[in-house]
């Protein structure tokens, strides 16, 4: 079965403390990673998607890597405005659209 | 810009009840799904669409049907609402795009649902 896995739960960071959020998953023949961020009481907004291992993406301060296990959102120098829950998500093949999603990373940004 | 738009935000049923959630979608989108959002529990796909008229179950349908006479439009339906369905819904689409396509999915804001 198809498993992804986000960590930590929670992260509590300083305003400027950078750090990394951690999305580990079980596909086999990954047909696309997604990162989303989602603000409290609102729906997920499309933040990057990763295709391929050793892939980049970037957003103002976000950084979004991907490898054969693993995916990593790389926050740096982080603002209160960028506290929120990050989910991330797998296309395993076969599965046209579907994904399969974490619980997410709760990130909350102190000024 | 994309737009999924979830007909209500809030909404507060009795036990029992036949509830209707609607979503609409202004892109043209071949897929459409609905997932239902609990703490701790992350995101659960309840059914999803490919095309008009067509549905699929996802990992949690008991309890739960839909209904997509337009493309435009995914209508989930509690056909007897109870206190364990409360929970927040999220409704998406997307494009079918190629196997190696791009598929975003796009959600809609969210209808909080309370079963009393």
């Amino acid at each position: 079965e198809d498993q992804v896995t986000q960590s930590p739960e929670a992260l509590r960071l300083q305003e400027g403390e950078s750090s990394s959020l951690n999305c580990s998953y079980t596909v086999s023949g990954l047909r696309g990673l997604f990162w989303y961020r989602q603000d409290p009481g609102k729906g997920p907004e499309f933040l990057f998607t990763l295709y391929s291992a050793g892939e980049e993406k970037e957003k103002e301060r976000l950084k979004a890597t991907l490898t054969k296990k693993e995916s990593f959102l790389h926050i740096t120098a982080p603002k209160p405005e960028d506290s929120a829950t990050y989910l991330c998500a797998v296309r395993p093949p076969g599965a046209n659209s579907k994904l399969t999603f974490g619980k997410g990373i709760t990130l909350s940004v102190r000024p | 810009d994309v737009k999924v738009t979830q007909s209500s935000r809030y909404l507060v049923k009795r036990t029992g009840e036949k509830v209707f959630l609607e979503c609409v979608q202004d892109m043209d989108h071949e897929n459409m799904f609905w997932y239902r959002q609990d703490p701790g529990l992350g995101l659960r796909l309840i059914y999803f669409s490919y095309d008009v008229k067509m549905k699929e179950k996802g990992d949690i349908p008991e309890g739960y049907s839909v209904s997509r006479e337009k493309k435009e439009r995914f209508s989930l339906i509690l056909e007897s609402a109870s206190t364990n369905q409360t929970s927040m819904y999220l409704c998406a689409s997307s494009t079918s795009g190629s196997p190696s396509g791009k598929n975003i999915q796009y959600f809609g804001a969210g209808t909080r649902l309370s079963v009393l």
